[in-house]
């Protein structure tokens, strides 16, 4: 059981717009930045959104990142099928002395 | 840019310990700013942070996990090493090294080791 939630699956047609929703708690999101990572089929995880909503460089402007209290979402726009991946957020935990949790993973699939 | 890389046995037998080093390059891990991370995923799921450490060898470790965790630094070869006690079948894992800029994310990431834990 994942400290954050997400679902487990989403979908989308190219060219839509799609969102991944990410759920925490106070100790968390509520108090800390998040983070999202894309995982490509058989390679290692890649930031993908830093500090709520920033990009580091190389990241397309298709990618958005946003934060409201104990909740995130990452939004994909102009849906491709290179992005059919896993996405998983992630953020700072201030409980126990402090660690970081993730989500469990939402799996992307491009219709 | 810096590179990671993992390296280590890809088979543990239970009950014994797990050590993976994870190699540097493209940037010196004593340069300061850096936290040195190893993250986990069991073959299937979620990714499961193990801990990080700084250059100075301040170390931050997954409560869960603490009591059998070491991770330790050698800045004169700008690698830094996991440690995992204990292990049981449910240690199977991909690991990943990564580094953290001022404790802010993680990247990059390394490649990524198996680990099987199986007698």
């Amino acid at each position: 059981q994942s400290v954050l939630t997400q679902p487990p699956s989403a979908s989308g047609t190219p060219g839509q717009r799609v969102t991944i929703s990410c759920s925490g708690s106070s100790s968390n999101i509520g108090s800390n930045y998040v983070y999202w990572y894309q995982q490509l089929p058989g390679t290692a995880p890649k930031l993908l959104i830093y500090r709520n909503n920033q990009r580091p460089s190389g990241v397309p402007d298709r990618f958005s990142g946003s934060k409201s209290g104990t909740s995130a979402s990452l939004a994909i726009s102009g849906l491709r099928s290179e992005d059919e991946a896993d996405y998983y957020c992630a953020a700072w935990d201030d409980s126990l002395s402090g660690h970081w949790v993730f989500g469990g993973g939402t799996k992307l699939t491009v219709l | 840019q810096v590179q990671l890389q993992e390296s280590g046995p890809g088979l543990v037998k239970p009950s014994q310990t797990l050590s993976l080093t994870c190699t540097v390059s493209g940037g010196s891990i004593s340069s300061g700013g850096y936290y040195w991370s190893w993250i986990r995923q069991h073959p299937g799921k979620g990714l499961e942070w193990i801990g990080y450490i700084y250059y100075s060898g301040s170390t931050y470790y997954n409560p869960s996990l603490k009591s059998r965790v070491t991770i330790s630094v050698d800045t004169s070869k700008n690698q830094f090493s996991l440690k995992l006690s204990s292990v049981t079948a449910a240690d199977t894992a991909v690991y990943y090294c990564a580094s953290s800029p001022s404790a802010e994310g993680f990247d990059p990431w390394g490649q990524g080791t198996l680990v099987t834990v199986s007698s």
